[in-house]
């Protein structure tokens, strides 16, 4: 299994400001992965962090809005940048497990976040 | 976009029954997890069935999936009122370096 924590665990923004989510992972990993959860709704991808190279963004994520860092096997991080109401939600990162590719994900805590 | 559906959105039951939630999906999957929710906190991982699998088995909880369907269901058998929690389904697809992609999720409530 992986254990993973983020920090912060909440925050609370002023709108046009920006916030730095981290995640770390207690075993190397090759993808982490970003997700966002608006409330009452289920979990969407926002991007795939492979160490090493650009992350990798879905459909409806930039990253000018989402740039992601992952300076190494452990540890990734994302900003959500010039922040409106709207990204209040809450922001996870996963990393699969020691199984290595195809095997069980694993979720960090979340970072959940209001912007007034 | 979301991959699939889950059925039902919302579950209501008694302490003691079963609970049967179904995921249905659209395109090749390497494999397919299960995952709950407690109140807007963090995933925890129930269960992962591969794609060549039909079923498996983690103490209360059992898991199928029907891949000529592109369905799951997970079945919660003798309900807790701890299991009072949202479900979801996620899907590995098939040459999508396994990111994940949520179903819309079941709410349970179990009442004592």
């Amino acid at each position: 299994s992986a254990v993973i924590s983020q920090k912060p665990s909440r925050d609370i923004c002023q709108r046009g400001t920006s916030l730095t989510i981290q995640c770390q992972v207690d075993s190397q990993v090759t993808m982490m992965f970003w997700y966002r959860q608006q409330p009452g709704q289920s979990l969407t991808l926002i991007a795939t962090a492979n160490q090493g190279s650009e992350a990798t963004y879905e459909s409806g994520f930039v990253i000018d809005k989402f740039p992601i860092s992952r300076p190494n096997l452990t540890f990734s991080t994302l900003t959500v940048s010039n922040m409106s109401p709207e990204d209040s939600s809450i922001y996870l990162c996963s990393a699969e497990g020691n199984g290595g590719p195809g095997g069980t994900q694993y979720f960090g805590p979340g970072t959940r976040l209001l912007v007034l | 976009s979301q991959q699939g559906e889950e059925d039902p959105q919302a579950l209501s039951i008694q302490e003691g029954e079963n609970a049967t939630m179904n995921c249905s999906y659209k395109t090749s999957i390497n494999n397919l997890q299960w995952y709950r929710q407690n109140s807007g906190r963090g995933l925890v991982h129930l269960i992962l069935i591969r794609s060549n699998e039909r079923e498996k088995h983690s103490g209360r909880l059992r898991v199928t999936l029907d891949t000529s369907k592109k369905s799951s269901s997970l079945l919660i058998t003798a309900s807790r009122a701890a299991d009072t929690a949202s479900y979801f389904c996620a899907t590995a697809i098939s040459g999508g370096y396994n990111k994940l992609i949520f179903g819309a999720g079941t709410r349970l409530a179990v009442h004592p």
